[in-house]
């Protein structure tokens, strides 16, 4: 099974601050990496596809980059609404895998 | 749009069984993999396995092997998972997610869930 670890797993930013978050994989998966964003009590919305691929009507501040077993998810000028839990998914093989999360505090 | 909402949740005791249904439309269903997901109350996400397009190929991760089964009705746009053998551990809302594919696949696009709690 791949093993994703994401850090940090907690981060309280500012509005309009730059975020970096990673996620780590145990083997190298080439580019099957994805990023998800999660409000509380919604169910989770697909950001970034294939590491680097913004998926349609996602806002342009968010971007990933990365391939083999790092990889990144930034959010350029944060806003209030980008208070949620982000979450990294391999589809590199079965079992497919999740990292652990980064919940996003804004201040 | 596209939408797949999941139902069938509830309070279950252990040891019992529960199906779960998730209805798409908007989408050729019968084009995609569906995938399940779950949270328990506060953690993260658990891929809990995926059905293909045609229900033909299926995968469960080890945790609900044996224990849960997949089908699908493509002619009602239809998925179901039985859950047999429920635990105290299997409580998480459940979410079916729409796939390319069985593997190599993001998810984009999921439904809200449907929240199974198993206690006695």
């Amino acid at each position: 099974e791949i093993v994703l670890t994401q850090s940090p797993d907690f981060q309280s930013v500012t509005p309009k601050e730059k975020v970096t978050i990673t996620c780590r994989a145990s083997q190298s998966i080439g580019n099957r990496i994805h990023w998800y964003q999660q409000k509380p009590d919604q169910s989770p919305k697909l950001l970034i596809n294939y590491a680097s691929q913004s998926f349609s009507g996602v806002p342009s501040r968010f971007s990933g980059s990365g391939s083999g077993t790092d990889f990144t998810l930034t959010i350029n000028s944060l806003a209030a609404e980008d208070a949620a839990t982000y979450y990294c998914h391999q589809s590199s093989a079965l079992p497919i895998t999740f990292g652990q999360g980064t919940r996003l505090e804004i201040k | 749009q596209v939408q797949v909402v999941e139902s069938g949740g509830g309070v279950v005791q252990p040891g019992r069984s529960l199906r779960l249904s998730c209805a798409a439309s908007g989408f050729t269903f019968s084009n995609f993999a569906i995938h399940w997901v779950r949270q328990a109350p506060g953690k993260g996400l658990e891929w809990v396995g995926v059905i293909s397009y045609d229900g033909r190929n299926k995968y469960y991760a080890d945790s609900v092997k044996g224990r849960f089964t997949f089908s699908r009705d493509n002619s009602r746009n239809t998925l179901y998972l039985e859950m047999n053998s429920l635990r105290a551990e299997d409580t998480a809302v459940y979410y079916c997610a729409r796939g390319l594919a069985v593997a190599a696949t993001y998810f984009d696009y999921w439904g809200q869930g449907t929240l199974v709690t198993v206690s006695s």
